[in-house]
């Protein structure tokens, strides 16, 4: 069963953040939340994670509320070649690597335009 | 370059052929996945091997069968495939029990079955 809901699809006009929402309503107290993006036809590439507080790193930032219950991915200027599948997922990050932990789902599929 | 290299990037074979998709990691970490995505499908987490330990999606048919030599190799054997089988493999690593849990990606294998 899918642990993360998020939109489909979002456009974001170049040069401007994206937002990129996601529930995890029943995420676990030891889960943290990791975001991936994949672009075409590529494997997924790792972007940040974190467990309750907000994380920013050279790629994005995330923001987690403060009931753990969703998170939001900034990409605070986005480009063309932002344009990807972004997944947000909710794992264990230790020791936890049972088949349930690493559910990807459908991701949102993100078009930069011009 | 993502420290994980899996090969052969593309594979055409018949359903009564016998192959195998190679995947290494030099990152030195401790566990290794197959992951299947299927035209518009999310990834499908296949097998983990995790400090010596296999996990499997109990879904996954049994012509595909994995092998894991060492925590730097892993292997999917594939036999008698179905078209339906056609997808990109895709072969991750991460270190678990201490390190921060994220996945890392090859470029993944292609494969077509006809």
């Amino acid at each position: 069963d899918a642990k993360t809901t998020q939109p489909p699809s979002m456009d974001c006009a170049e040069g401007r953040a994206a937002n990129l929402p996601c529930n995890h309503s029943t995420i676990s107290g030891n889960e943290y939340v990791y975001w991936y993006r994949q672009i075409h036809s590529q494997g997924p590439q790792y972007i940040i994670h974190g467990l309750k507080n907000n994380e920013t790193n050279e790629m994005a930032s995330l923001i987690i509320t403060e009931d753990r219950k969703s998170s939001t991915l900034i990409l605070p200027h986005a480009t063309l070649r932002d344009t990807a599948v972004y997944y947000c997922i909710v794992r264990v990050a230790r020791g936890g690597t049972g088949a349930n932990n690493l559910f990807f789902g459908t991701g949102t599929r993100l078009t930069v335009i011009p | 370059e993502t420290g994980v290299t899996q090969t052969p990037r593309h594979l055409v074979m018949g359903m009564t052929n016998k192959k195998s998709l190679k995947c290494e990691q030099h990152l030195g970490h401790n566990a290794m996945y197959w992951y299947k995505q299927s035209a518009k499908k999310p990834l499908e987490l296949m097998f983990v091997y995790s400090l010596e330990e296999r996990v499997e999606n109990n879904s996954v048919p049994s012509r595909f069968s994995p092998e894991c030599p060492n925590s730097s190799h892993l292997f999917l054997h594939l036999h008698t495939l179905q078209p339906e089988d056609s997808a990109l493999y895709l072969c991750a690593s991460s270190q678990e029990g201490g390190g921060t849990g994220e996945l890392f990606f090859g470029e993944g294998s292609r494969l077509t079955v006809l």
